[in-house]
């Protein structure tokens, strides 16, 4: 399966400050996935991100808030705007895997927001 | 769009003892069934995944069920042991957009006790 690599792992931010987060794949995939996870709770998809063209949100999430980029095959950015501690959460990145389908994850950002 | 129920929320059970954890989904066009275990602080790992055209899926303890017509898959763990304790996920793909992306269950925290 595919070695995912996030960065940072964790951070702790000041309200009103924005935050990205790096994924690198060590191999060239198609589709790229944001997810957030909230404290105890399941994950939600924020968006999709499909390289040569602009992320596709899911319902509740805006590009405003969650600029994504994805400039290449291997690699893709999320960036929490305008901070709340309503954004603390741990957010990951997932790729497809030979079905198509999102299957593995990165380890994470633990994000903290004060 | 689609919906993921899971059941229970909480299972506690005996080394040794056979747990199972139930989904439903309410659309009948997916097709792909992972399930997922979280230790605490780490990523979702995939650990058995099922396909529509597949009524059951064994790896070793673990084995998923498929039910197309009622729309449910269950994750059956035999013989459990401490280190299965952990947070498990189920999710059902949807295809929108002209990719598939997963739609998660709530998850199920397992603690299986020496």
């Amino acid at each position: 399966s595919a070695v995912i690599s996030q960065k940072p792992s964790r951070d702790i931010c000041q309200r009103g400050t924005s935050l990205t987060i790096q994924c690198q794949v060590d191999s060239q995939v198609t589709m790229m996935f944001w997810y957030r996870q909230q404290p105890g709770q399941s994950l939600t998809l924020i968006a999709t991100a499909n390289q040569g063209s602009e992320a596709t949100y899911e319902s509740g999430f805006v590009i405003d808030k969650f600029p994504i980029s994805r400039p290449n095959l291997t690699f893709s950015t999320l960036t929490v705007s305008n901070m709340s501690p309503e954004d603390s959460s741990i957010y990951l990145c997932s790729v497809e895997g030979t079905g198509g389908e999102p299957q593995h994850f990165g380890d994470g950002t633990r994000l903290s927001i004060l | 769009g689609e919906n993921v129920e899971q059941h229970p929320s909480t299972l506690s059970v005996q080394e040794g003892d056979s747990a199972v954890i139930k989904c439903t989904y309410s659309d009948s066009a997916s097709n792909y069934f992972p399930w997922y275990k979280q230790e605490l602080g780490k990523r979702p790992q995939l650990i058995i995944d099922i396909r529509s055209n597949v009524g059951e899926k064994k790896d070793q303890r673990i084995a998923v069920t498929l039910n197309k017509t009622a729309k449910h898959f269950s994750l059956h763990i035999t013989e459990t042991q401490p280190e299965d304790s952990a947070v498990y996920f189920c999710a059902a793909s949807e295809f929108s957009g002209g990719y598939n992306k997963l739609i998660f269950g709530a998850g199920t925290r397992l603690a299986v006790h020496p």
